[in-house]
C-alpha cells in the first residue's frame, strides 16, 4: 500500500523556522519527483515546490522562493521541506505528493505562524 | 502564478451531468496537455481523478471525463449521485518548472 507520512508541523512565530518530513512507503521514492502543495484554512490548493526523482532539480512557487527549500533522501525515504522566515501567510496544511500528477497524497501537516 | 479560475460553485440533482470550468491562459492549460482533476472532501487529502486533461486512473468512475478547449480545461460529471459531493481542483503544468491549481469548485448534490 502506498502511504506518505507529512510530520514537523506546529506553532512557529513569524521570522522563524520549520522542517517538514514526509516519510514514504509502498513505493521507491527514487522513482519519482515529489511535491509539496499548501492549503490555507478555507482555502485552495497551491503548489509549493517540486524535486526531480535524484534530487538534482528543484524549483518553487514565486511566493516561498528563496525562503523555502526541498529536498530528498532517498535512502531514508523521506522528502523534506526547509522552511525560513516564515509569514503569517504560510500557515496551512502543508502536503506531499507524488509525481506530477499528484497521484498519491499524505494526510497533511498543518503549519501556524502566529505570535 | 496566478491560479486557474473555476466557479465557486456548481450543483445538479442526482442522476444529471455537471461540468466545472477552469479556465488558464496560454501559458499554462492553453500549452499543455498536462491539467489534472482533484476531488477533496472536507477535512481529507485531495484524490487523484484525471490527468493529461482526459485520462482516467484505474479504480476512477467513468462517471467523471475530461476535456479541453483553448484555455480552458472541464470536469464533467455525468449520472451525478450523492457521494460526488465534494470541492474539486484543477491543476496546469504551468512551464518553467512550476504548476498552478485552479480557485477550486464546490459541488452540491441538491
Amino acid at each position: 500500500e502506498v502511504q506518505l507520512v507529512e510530520s514537523g508541523g506546529g506553532l512557529v512565530q513569524p521570522g522563524g523556522s520549520l522542517r517538514l518530513s514526509c516519510v514514504v512507503s509502498g513505493f521507491t521514492l527514487s522513482s519519482y519527483w515529489m511535491h509539496w502543495v499548501r492549503q490555507a484554512p478555507g482555502k485552495g490548493l497551491v503548489w509549493v515546490s517540486r524535486i526531480k526523482n535524484d534530487g538534482s532539480s528543484t524549483s518553487y512557487a514565486d511566493s516561498v522562493k528563496g525562503r523555502f527549500t526541498i529536498s530528498r533522501d532517498n535512502a531514508k525515504n523521506t522528502l523534506y521541506l526547509q522552511m525560513n522566515s516564515l509569514r503569517a501567510e504560510d500557515t496551512a496544511v502543508y502536503y506531499c505528493t507524488r509525481s506530477d500528477y499528484y497521484d498519491a497524497w499524505g494526510q497533511g501537516t498543518m503549519v501556524t505562524v502566529s505570535s | 502564478q496566478s491560479a486557474l479560475t473555476q466557479p465557486a460553485s456548481v450543483s445538479g440533482s442526482p442522476g444529471q451531468s455537471i461540468t466545472i470550468s477552469c479556465t488558464g491562459t496560454s501559458s499554462d492549460v492553453g500549452s499543455y496537455n498536462l491539467v489534472s482533476w482533484y476531488q477533496q472532501h472536507p477535512g481529507k487529502a485531495p484524490k487523484f481523478m484525471i490527468y493529461e486533461v482526459n485520462k482516467r486512473p484505474s479504480g476512477v468512475s467513468n462517471r467523471f471525463s475530461g476535456s479541453k478547449s483553448g484555455n480552458t480545461a472541464s470536469l464533467t460529471i455525468s449520472g451525478l449521485q450523492a457521494e460526488d459531493e465534494s470541492d474539486y481542483y484543477c491543476c496546469s503544468y504551468a512551464g518553467s518548472s512550476t504548476f498552478v491549481f485552479g480557485t477550486g469548485t464546490k459541488v452540491t448534490v441538491l
